[in-house]
């Protein structure tokens, strides 16, 4: 079982909708969690950083369910620069790395 | 402010060769990781070093090294290149080890093995 791991879709929506994306991770020692965004051949980008409380930034609402080992992203009306892969991201200190997922690929669509 | 630096951004090489790749990380950032990512799976752990110190090493066999300079630039040496070695290489720059603010990526090395 990998140790985190996301649902690869592909993802195929139209502009407007909303979206969510889904992450399980398996280390209970997780300590910090985080979305990136990468687009085609280009490097992984930081979008945002998950907490308990659930954060937002503009249309992206990201949550963490600890108990549940569970991360969301929410993208709400989707625009067509939204496509790329969204990659789930979970560091623990104490094996001295970050784990990221294989990702979930999202087409926005005219 | 410069970014994430990886040199080269292309690299092909034979089985059985050797490579060094070669980063620097943002300034002032003492933290630098090292990724695989082959095409369709996600970024795959190999290093982290901080303070010219490993502190992390992902399930990659011996012929993976690394190490981190007092300027806090990285070197990445793959010996003994396989074909399966062939991926985008990425280095990850961070003030500490990230597991509180995440990682500034550079645009990676891609590797051809053949």
């Amino acid at each position: 079982r990998k140790e985190v791991e996301q649902d690869p879709g592909p993802f195929n929506v139209p502009e407007g909708a909303t979206v969510a994306f889904n992450c399980t991770y398996s280390n209970s020692a997780s300590q910090s969690f985080f979305w990136y965004r990468q687009d085609c051949r280009k490097e992984p980008k930081l979008l945002m950083s998950v907490y308990s409380s659930g954060n937002e930034d503009g249309r992206f609402t990201a949550q963490l369910n600890r108990a549940s080992q569970y991360i969301s992203l929410l993208i709400r009306d989707s625009k067509l620069s939204d496509s790329a892969t969204y990659l789930c991201v979970v560091a623990a200190a104490s094996a001295g790395k970050s784990t990221f997922g294989d990702g979930t690929t999202l087409t926005v669509k005219p | 402010d410069a970014g994430v630096t990886q040199s080269p951004t292309h690299l092909i090489k034979t089985r059985g060769q050797h490579v060094t790749l070669r980063c620097s990380p943002i300034s002032g950032h003492k933290s630098v990781s090292w990724y695989q990512q082959v095409l369709g799976q996600g970024p795959q752990f190999i290093f982290q070093y901080y303070e010219k110190e490993e502190r992390g090493r992902g399930n990659f066999p011996d012929r993976f090294s690394a190490r981190q300079f007092p300027n806090y630039s990285s070197e990445l040496n793959v010996n003994a290149l396989l074909l399966g070695d062939s991926a985008l290489y990425l280095c990850a720059s961070s003030l500490v080890p990230a597991t509180d603010y995440g990682y500034t990526f550079g645009s990676g090395t891609r590797l051809t093995v053949v």
